[in-house]
């Protein structure tokens, strides 16, 4: 199983944007980059996912390295909503995630 | 478009029992996964079905089994419970295999063993 690296805790204010960073140096050239938010009590929730290029939704962005050795989750403004934990997961086959300890993000109000 | 449903929420069992736990994926998704949640351990996967074969397995004891029907509805079962096993159960369905697809959870179902 593909490895990835990531603070295990950040915060950040209210309104303000977050970087959440993953190292994943061990990747491989068809590896899927996909990011999972947990917030308390409930199951994981999709964020969003991406290959090679950066990526868009109503969630979030992902900004992809060109080596693809690292990427970067981007909450355009945090909200207290998202307080979470965020899983960087590599996606090699089939639907078998392994969740590394993630990392878990405070928003201060 | 409904979510993923797990039955039941909560569970109370006692050690040595069997328990099965139920997961509805959401409309038209035909890969099921299941995984454990434990505060030492975090999430591991258990195991994934898709068009009622089981495609692949985590490392756990063969006391822990799944199936899913036609219609993509999966079951998981635990014999003879142990104190460890309680967790958090959550289900994932996804629309197929493969390094694409994103996963969606459901609630989970937590089950206490005494």
């Amino acid at each position: 199983d593909a490895k990835t690296t990531q603070p295990n805790s950040m915060e950040s204010n209210e309104e303000e944007p977050v970087h959440l960073p993953c190292n994943h140096s061990t990747i491989s050239g068809t590896d899927y980059i996909h990011w999972y938010r947990q917030l308390p009590s409930q199951g994981p929730e999709y964020v969003i996912h991406g290959l090679t290029s950066n990526v868009n939704n109503r969630m979030a962005s992902l900004a992809i390295a060109e080596d693809r050795k690292s990427s970067t989750l981007i909450l355009h403004r945090a909200t207290l909503r998202d307080a979470a934990v965020y899983y960087c997961i590599l996606k090699e086959s089939g639907n078998q995630f392994y969740f590394g300890t993630g990392t878990s993000l405070t928003v201060i109000p | 478009k409904a979510g993923v449903t797990q039955t039941p929420r909560y569970l109370i069992k006692t050690r040595g029992q069997q328990v099965t736990l139920s997961c509805s994926p959401i409309s038209g998704h035909r890969s099921v996964s299941w995984y454990q949640q434990t505060p030492g351990q975090g999430l591991q996967f258990l195991f994934e079905y898709f068009s009622e074969t089981q495609r692949n397995k985590g490392n756990f004891p063969g006391r822990f089994s799944g199936r899913q029907f036609s219609n993509s509805r999966s079951e998981m079962n635990v014999s003879t419970l142990e104190l460890g096993d309680s967790a958090l159960y959550l289900c994932a369905s996804s629309l197929g295999m493969g390094r694409a697809y994103e996963q969606y959870f459901g609630p989970g179902t937590r089950l206490t063993v005494t």
